[in-house]
């Protein structure tokens, strides 16, 4: 069961913002930075965000990260229609049951 | 550029062991940690644990324990992770996951293995 809690689905228009949420706690969001993936069927994952809010080379600035406490937010900015994919929010995890934890997941549609 | 290109499809009987390698190209090997993670069908990612190719250290997801091993040679820049004891729930892509930076997982992905179990 994963640890990270996120909306199993988020839709918006070609063009519009969409915003994902992220829920941990203490021992993964609240003291570990926040990475986030994209994942499309049949293909490997992809690295949007890492350290909250950092964009690794290549990634388009529509793409952005924030945290707050225990929780954090992926915000699409223009959502283009190679977006349509889900994403992924993962931390490190200070428990001692896992190291590392993946959010449960958000499949991003057009409405 | 950064390469990491993982053995091909597996089927196994339950209660068999699975290795599934991953050999990296395009940067120094010891360099960075690799990461294995797997989705099951219709489920979502999922860690399996980490490894350090420079010493050799890993670590693992607590519902792994005692069932992965997760190895490296160093001479040909290649990550093994083995998971014995199959069961039917173990089928998944499989994929090896090395960091962009230090403490920052899953810069780069290798291509995904499939291990299907199966009587």
């Amino acid at each position: 069961q994963s640890v990270l809690t996120q909306p199993p689905s988020a839709s918006a228009t070609p063009g519009q913002r969409v915003t994902i949420s992220c829920s941990g706690s203490s021992s993964n969001i609240g003291s570990n930075t926040v990475k986030w993936y994209q994942h499309l069927p049949g293909t490997a994952p992809k690295l949007l965000i890492f350290a909250d809010s950092q964009r690794p080379s290549g990634v388009p600035d529509r793409f952005s990260g924030t945290k707050s406490g225990t929780s954090a937010s992926l915000t699409i900015s223009g959502l283009q229609s190679e977006d349509e994919a889900d994403y992924y929010c993962a931390a490190w995890d200070d428990s001692q049951n896992d190291l590392y934890v993946f959010g449960t997941g958000t499949k991003v549609t057009f409405l | 550029q950064v390469q990491l290109v993982q053995s091909g499809a597996e089927v196994k009987k339950p209660g068999a062991s699975v290795k599934v390698s991953c050999e990296a190209s395009g940067y120094t090997f010891t360099s960075f940690d690799i990461n294995w993670v797997r989705q099951a069908p219709g489920q979502g990612l999922e860690w399996i644990g980490w490894m350090s190719p420079n010493s050799g250290d890993t670590g693992h997801a607590q519902k792994f324990q005692g069932r992965v091993t997760m190895t490296r040679n160093t001479s040909n820049s290649t990550a093994y992770m083995e998971l014995s004891s199959l069961r039917f729930d173990d089928t998944a892509i499989y994929y090896c996951a090395r960091d962009l930076k230090y403490g920052e997982p899953g810069g780069y992905w290798g291509q995904g293995t499939l291990v299907t179990v199966s009587s």
